[in-house]
């Protein structure tokens, strides 16, 4: 099981749009619509953020929004606020091998 | 309100054992599937192992294999960990976390750290 692929940094001033990239193989992320998004901010718990690949729990705001396309998913930020200032890491369901997650993205608001 | 609350951390030397449980509240515990997480300090979120709602479906990732087991009492309301043959790697925060669909875990504890260390 290795990790999915996030680039390790991404930043963005207030206002802008940032897209999170989360690259799996074709036994994971391109395998199923389960991908889910989390947000941590430090030395708290994990967030969840998008699920099944693109739906948003309640309480989510509707600046952040997930697609896949292949082996790839991402997650967009649109008009990036400061207290996304944060951690945010993907995960895929991996079949018989459980889950996986990704390697986690720092968003930083500039 | 939905709360899990881990207990079980603490310092131990590699090669020992360790339990770690999560107490469930605020929701009916035997109808959601639940699972382990971990992370090691300054690095990322790791899934560790996830059980059915009855218990008998169980599965773990590669790296705490045949190491580790999760187990559930229901009428407790609780969640376990039982990590075997500890090693450095094993150091991290644990995270309990309750699915409500498929690798969805909406609800997670506050995390209980575990330091291997001689």
């Amino acid at each position: 099981q290795s990790a999915l692929t996030q680039p390790r940094s991404v930043s963005g001033s207030p206002g802008q749009s940032v897209t999170i990239s989360c690259t799996g193989t074709s036994t994971d992320v391109g395998a199923y619509k389960y991908v889910t998004w989390y947000q941590q901010h430090p030395g708290k718990a994990p967030k969840l953020m998008i699920y099944d690949v693109d739906k948003r729990p309640s309480g989510v705001p509707d600046r952040f929004s997930g697609s896949k396309s292949g082996n790839t998913a991402s997650l967009t930020i649109s008009g990036l606020q400061g207290e996304d200032e944060a951690d945010y890491y993907c995960c895929s369901h991996a079949g018989s091998l459980g889950y996986v997650f990704g390697t986690g993205t720092k968003v930083t608001v500039l | 309100q939905v709360q899990l609350v881990e207990s079980g951390g603490g310092l131990v030397k590699p090669g020992e054992s360790l339990r770690l449980s999560c107490a469930a509240s605020g929701f009916t515990f035997r109808d959601y599937y639940m699972t382990w997480i971990r992370q090691a300090p300054g690095e990322g979120l790791e899934w560790v192992s996830f059980i059915s709602t009855s218990g008998n479906d169980k599965i773990y990732a590669d790296s705490v294999k045949g190491r580790f087991t999760i187990s559930r009492d229901n009428d407790k309301k609780s969640l376990y960990l039982q990590m075997n043959s500890l090693t450095a790697d094993d150091t991290a925060v644990y995270y309990c976390g309750r699915a409500i669909a498929t690798g969805t875990w909406s609800s997670w504890g506050q995390g209980t750290l575990v330091t291997v260390s001689s």
